[in-house]
Formats: C-alpha cells, sequence, structure tokens
C-alpha cells in the first residue's frame, strides 16, 4: 500500500497568519494519464471531513482560495494563508492512484 | 441537494455481525461510486470499501475476508456488512460519494461501538 506521511502533526497558527502542511508519498501518484492523485481534506471538530483539493492543485466547490495546492510527484504541499478560525481542525491527505486509497495520519491545525 | 446518510445500530457485540446503510439522495448511485472508510476513536482513516456505479465491488485486503458491500439502486441505498466484530472495528463509519476518483461528499458518520 502507498504511505503517506504529513508533518508537522500538529501545527499552531496565529491568525491570520500562514500556514503549510507537508506530504509525502511513499511512490509517485502521477498517473499515465498525467493526473496526480492527491487530494486534502479538513476534518472541523466533531464532523466529517470535507474535500479541500482533489488532483493535487485543484480547489474544490465552496473552497476559500486560501486555500492551495502544490507539489510533486511525491512531495506535496497544502497552504493555507491568512488563517482563520474556521480553518481550525484535522487536514489529511489521501491518495486514489492504487487500491487501496490511503490517507496520511493528519495535521491538527490549532490557532495561538 | 446531495446527501448520503449512514443507519445502522450504534452497539454490537463482539463476534457478531455488523449492518450499516447508507441512504443517498441528490444524486443516482448508477452515477457516482459509494466508498466505505472509517476512521477509531482519536484515529485516522481507513479506505474499506467501494460500490462501483456498474455494481460490482472492491475491498480492502485486510478486511476482505470479513466485508460485504451491496446496493438497491432503487431505494439508494448501499449496505454494508462486516462479520466476526472484535473491539478494534469501534469507530465511525462514514460512507462517501465519489466520481472519477474524487470523493466530493461524506455522510455525517455512524458510531459503532463493539462491546458486550
Amino acid at each position: 500500500d502507498i504511505v503517506l506521511t504529513q508533518a508537522p502533526l500538529s501545527v499552531s497558527v496565529t491568525p491570520g497568519e500562514s500556514a503549510s502542511i507537508s506530504c509525502r508519498s511513499s511512490k509517485s501518484l502521477l498517473s499515465s494519464k498525467g493526473i496526480t492523485s492527491l487530494y486534502w481534506y479538513l476534518q472541523k471538530p466533531g464532523k466529517s471531513p470535507q474535500l479541500l483539493i482533489f488532483r493535487m492543485s485543484n480547489l474544490a466547490s465552496g473552497i476559500p482560495d486560501r486555500f492551495s495546492g502544490s507539489g510533486s510527484e511525491t512531495d506535496f504541499t497544502l497552504k493555507i494563508t491568512k488563517v482563520e478560525t474556521e480553518d481550525v481542525g484535522v487536514y489529511y491527505c489521501a491518495q486514489f492512484l492504487e487500491y487501496p486509497p490511503t490517507f496520511g495520519a493528519g495535521t491538527n491545525l490549532e490557532l495561538k | 441537494e446531495v446527501q448520503l446518510k449512514e443507519s445502522g445500530p450504534g452497539l454490537v457485540q463482539p463476534s457478531q455481525t455488523l449492518s450499516l446503510t447508507c441512504t443517498v439522495s441528490g444524486f443516482s448511485l448508477t452515477d457516482y461510486s459509494v466508498h466505505w472508510v472509517r476512521q477509531p476513536p482519536g484515529k485516522g482513516l481507513e479506505w474499506m470499501g467501494v460500490m462501483w456505479t456498474g455494481g460490482s465491488t472492491a475491498y480492502n485486503s485486510a478486511l476482505k475476508s470479513r466485508l460485504s458491500i451491496s446496493r438497491d439502486t432503487s431505494k439508494s441505498q448501499v449496505f454494508l456488512k462486516m462479520n466476526s466484530l472484535q473491539t478494534e472495528d469501534t469507530a465511525i463509519y462514514y460512507c462517501i460519494r465519489a466520481k472519477d476518483y474524487v470523493m466530493d461528499a461524506w455522510g455525517q458518520g455512524a458510531s459503532v461501538t463493539v462491546s458486550s
């Protein structure tokens, strides 16, 4: 199975500042069709995960453009600019290139 | 509006079978696949299996011997059954809509506790 390693596991951010979360894959997530199958989800406290970014860099519907995704074939970054109170929660990266789909361990974002 | 709602028993005895139903609205099961993912208390996410649009299934090899996913398209429902439950199967179970490998809508989750 593809292993996704997130860092850091916890981050504390001052509102209005930026935050970056890293996700490293044990295998290239670039498909033969040229699609990078890396996704980012946010699980707010007590809620279900919600899709933030699909195919490495595409913003999901309704997600503010403070969120952005970037990366290469194995190293990926989620950046949040001007962090707001509503951004608190656990961020997961996920891959759907190969079955089974796998998730990173999660990064807990809290406010200072 | 797209909705997925999991339902089932909150408590299951060890060695018994878990049966969960995912009832969907706002989309067709023949247009979108439905995945099951679970989350043990305080832990991360584990993919369990999928019901594809054509009616075929795929399972996590770690659970394959115990897991079965089926559907009733006329009722817009997808079913999960897992036998031989143990305490480590205590988790929140989510059903999720997906298309082109994008899981874009999650249910609220069903909390399942395995205990005698």
